[in-house]
């Protein structure tokens, strides 16, 4: 079975720096999916950014971008230029590409602090 | 769009009560997830409902939980003689379209309900 392992279970940053968040995961399946959600205090889980397993590009989403390692199965999220408001839950998910759609697979997540 | 609309927000039973949640899916979607997310856990998975199937649901329990998604109206996450360990947050989340093997379909969740046993 497939795990997702998050090994920070808290993490702080200064406005305007940079962070890492950690992501590990475990399968035998070549072809899957990664993804980061943000789950702020309102609870709304919100999709940060995502990876196809296929694609040896790093996505990236404006300040958000991944280090994608298959060998290593490593997921990893860097924020740049950090902001109050990303202050939040940072949850890493996996999913089979052969499997059932929803069939996300959760970490137990990080809590990013921002320091003003 | 209103996006995928949870109610309630907060739910409150005793022991031995019966808890119903509603999903209400974006406008357009037609695919229905259920997770439940205990403490200081990840969202684990429970059930995925198209309208009036059940297309997967080896994440759910196999006593007490049931889920639905009719033709007309919400998907409901039915928990009957709820028990303490039922407390948690449950979320909802809908997609557009079935995942035919490429791409990574999206998942857009709403805000949760959270169910307290007493």
């Amino acid at each position: 079975a497939q795990t997702v392992t998050q090994s920070q279970p808290e993490m702080s940053v200064q406005e305007a720096e940079t962070v890492t968040l950690s992501c590990t995961y475990d399968t035998s399946e070549s072809d899957y999916y990664l993804f980061w959600y943000k789950q702020p205090p309102s609870r709304q889980m919100i999709l940060v950014i995502r990876q196809e397993a296929y694609k040896q590009q790093n996505a990236t989403e404006n300040r958000f971008s991944v280090n994608f390692q298959k060998a290593a199965k490593s997921f990893s999220l860097k924020i740049s230029d950090s902001q109050l408001g990303d202050a939040a839950m940072y949850f890493c998910a996996y999913r089979s590409a052969g499997g059932s759609q929803g069939n996300l697979i959760f970490g137990k997540g990080t809590k990013l602090s921002v320091k003003p | 769009n209103a996006g995928v609309m949870q109610n309630p927000r907060h739910l409150v039973r005793r022991r031995g009560q019966e808890a119903r949640l509603r999903c209400s899916p974006m406008k357009g979607h037609s695919h229905v997830y259920w997770y439940r997310q205990l403490p200081e856990e990840g969202l684990k998975f429970m059930v995925y409902l198209q309208k009036e199937n059940i297309i997967d649901e080896s994440g759910m329990p196999k006593e007490r939980f049931s889920a639905e998604f009719p033709k007309e109206g919400p998907s409901i996450l039915r928990i009957q003689q709820v028990v303490r360990g039922d407390s948690a947050a449950y979320f909802c989340a809908s997609s557009l379209l079935r995942d035919r093997g490429y791409g990574a379909n999206v998942l857009t969740f709403g805000a949760g309900s959270r169910l307290t046993v007493l």
